[in-house]
């Protein structure tokens, strides 16, 4: 069975501050790697992707990749108490038909102002 | 109307009863998707429509049977439902091309009593 994990949390960040979340994934045939933002009683919504090992920022989000190492990483400089959410990984699955993807648990993240 | 969207947003049903979930994609995207999401476990996915034609079914039981009459609509049809199927229903849909990014909508919020 093909997994993705993340630390479940909740990640305490002061606002300001640098939130950073981590997650591994077994299936060294993943090739591409998104991260989703899920406000509590929301649908996931997307927020970065990322498919090249290195960083890929946006705005202040930076998402790192390594297949080497099979992590995948999101950082989110000057969080902010809107940043306060649970953050998804996800990553697709080489094994099974094209378009599945493989959802981590998710990271709760919670701001303090 | 935008983006992804589902009805009903919220639904309570007798485990006798039948219903349908309604998701429609607005996006031009060709494949769409239902997950399920309960309580601190990861989004579990429950089928994929790839131009309307299935392509998985996650090992879910009969009692959920999915319609895909176009590339555009999405239903879930529900009967003899146990309490343990309450969750969030999610339905997403994507362009199926190497980055496969999945938008989701805002999900139906079942109860089965």
């Amino acid at each position: 069975q093909k997994e993705v994990e993340q630390n479940s949390g909740p990640l305490s960040v002061p606002e300001g501050a640098i939130a950073s979340l981590n997650c591994t994934y077994s299936d060294r045939g993943s090739q591409s790697f998104f991260w989703y933002r899920q406000y509590s009683g929301k649908s996931p919504e997307l927020i970065m992707f990322i498919y090249s090992n290195g960083d890929k920022e946006d705005g202040r989000f930076t998402a790192q990749l390594n297949k080497a190492s099979q992590y995948v990483s999101l950082l989110i400089r000057d969080s902010q108490p809107s940043d306060s959410a649970t953050y998804l990984c996800a990553v697709t699955a080489t094994t099974d038909s094209w378009g599945k993807l493989q959802f981590g648990a998710g990271t709760q993240v919670v701001v303090t102002p | 109307e935008t983006g992804v969207t589902q009805t009903p947003r919220h639904l309570v049903m007798g485990m006798t009863n039948k219903k349908s979930l309604k998701c429609e994609q607005h996006l031009g995207h060709n494949a769409m998707y239902w997950y399920k999401q309960s309580a601190k476990k990861p989004l579990e996915l429950m089928f994929v429509y790839n131009f309307k034609e299935q392509t998985e079914n996650n090992s879910v039981p009969s009692r959920f049977s999915p319609e895909c009459p176009n590339s555009s609509h999405l239903f879930l049809h529900l009967h003899t439902l146990q309490p343990e199927d309450s969750a969030l229903y999610l339905c997403a849909s994507s362009l199926l091309d190497f980055d496969n990014e999945q938008f989701f909508g805002p999900g139906t919020r079942l109860t089965v009593l």
